[in-house]
Formats: structure tokens, C-alpha cells, sequence
């Protein structure tokens, strides 16, 4: 049962690029969430899918966007890059329920990109 | 939106000592409570988890504690040992606006000394 991926591993890019993450959720999963990791901090929500839709987003400009794809794969695209956003970039992977309780997330090991 | 202050940011122990985490969280939506444990350039780790109608578990040397009524919830580990050793993250979560983001709180970097 493969846990959660994420490609590449590791990426280097400048000022203006544009970035395309991608991650692939563990076995009987259906949502994505995306984290921003910055180096000696807790992972920051960027935004969620579900249903290939954005269930709900975090204080990320519009730079920040996401797809989901039918196999509930998810990539999550960053527009002119900004040093700024050197980061370690996490995706999570859960099971939609209906208890409205919180679902348990697992983490893919993270891309983590530097912007020079 | 959901704060979680975390604290301490940094704790040294001797092995075989117990460790204490401790966390608050702003949001009373919030209902579910869980633990990660991140090594030096790898993932977060799920160690526990709680949800808001108990008020603890345990998992062999690691527990946690819920106080809704003060919102605050801890983070136990006894018989510490040098692997325990990491960064270790609470975060809280409610299921608000068709989703349910972890708000994280700032970690605390636990050291287990020989």
C-alpha cells in the first residue's frame, strides 16, 4: 500500500518562473490538502481539494493555484515566483467523511524548492 | 480563524525522563487534535490524535490530553529515549467551509540527552 508522493523531490527556479508540484494521495484517499513549510516553522495551509474542486483556502495570494484530477492526484502551480516562496512545500492526503469530525491527514515527504 | 500557540519551542530532557507539550487553540469549532513528529528533512509524522469527545488516549509511551472547557491540549511521552528526538507539531482542525484545514502551531524541537 504506497503512502503519499510527491515529484520532484527537490527544484531550483527564479525569480518570475512559474512551478508545477505534484503529488499522488495514499490507497482510499480522496482529498489533497497543500502545505508551504518555511525552514523552523509549522506547515501553513495553502488550500484543499476535494471532488476536483477548492474546498477551502488559506491566506495565499492568487498566485497560489491547485487542480485535482478524477484520480484524486492533485498538482499545485505557483505563478512569478518570488524568493519568498522557498519553501518546503507539503501535500497531505485524507478520506472525506461525514462525521463532520476532522479527517486524519498523511504527509508525502515534500518538494522543496528554492527560488534565487 | 483558528491560533494554536505552542510551548515550549524547544525542550532537553534526559533519557528515560518524561516530556510535556503543551498547546492552546482559539477556535471552540475546532474538534480534532492531531500530533506530528518531523525528523530533520522528512515529513510529518502522525504520532496521535485526538478528537474533542474524549479527553484522552494513550498509545504505549506517548498520550494526549483535551480540555475543551480551556481549550488546551498536551502532549505526553514518557521513558523518553534518544529517537524520540525531532520537532514535534500539535495543530487543531475544524471542518468549516466544505473543508478541514490544520492550523499548526509552531513546533517544539525535543532533545533526549544520554
Amino acid at each position: 500500500d504506497a503512502g503519499v508522493t510527491q515529484s520532484p523531490t527537490h527544484l531550483i527556479k527564479t525569480r518570475g518562473q512559474q512551478v508545477t508540484l505534484r503529488c499522488s494521495p495514499k490507497s482510499g484517499h480522496d482529498t489533497v490538502s497543500w502545505y508551504q513549510q518555511a525552514l523552523g516553522q509549522g506547515p501553513q495551509f495553502i488550500f484543499q481539494y476535494y471532488e476536483e474542486e477548492e474546498r477551502q483556502r488559506g491566506n495565499f495570494p492568487d498566485r497560489f493555484s491547485g487542480h485535482q484530477f478524477p484520480n484524486y492526484s492533485s498538482e499545485l502551480n505557483v505563478n512569478a515566483l518570488l524568493l519568498g516562496d522557498s519553501a518546503l512545500y507539503l501535500c497531505a492526503s485524507s478520506r472525506r467523511t461525514s462525521g463532520g469530525q476532522g479527517e486524519t491527514q498523511y504527509f508525502g515527504p515534500g518538494t522543496r524548492l528554492l527560488v534565487l | 480563524g483558528e491560533n494554536v500557540e505552542q510551548h515550549p519551542s524547544t525542550l532537553s530532557v534526559q533519557e528515560g525522563d518524561s516530556a510535556v507539550i503543551k498547546c492552546t487553540y482559539s477556535d471552540s469549532a475546532s474538534n480534532y487534535f492531531p500530533w506530528y513528529k518531523q525528523e530533520l528533512g522528512k515529513r510529518p509524522q502522525l504520532i496521535i490524535d485526538i478528537r474533542s469527545n474524549v479527553g484522552e488516549k494513550k498509545d504505549q509511551r506517548i498520550a494526549v490530553t483535551l480540555n475543551k472547557t480551556a481549550k488546551h491540549f498536551s502532549l505526553h511521552i514518557t521513558e523518553t529515549q534518544p529517537e524520540d528526538s525531532a520537532v514535534y507539531f500539535c495543530a487543531a482542525s475544524s471542518v468549516t467551509g466544505g473543508g478541514n484545514k490544520l492550523t499548526f502551531g509552531t513546533g517544539t524541537q525535543l532533545k533526549v540527552e544520554l
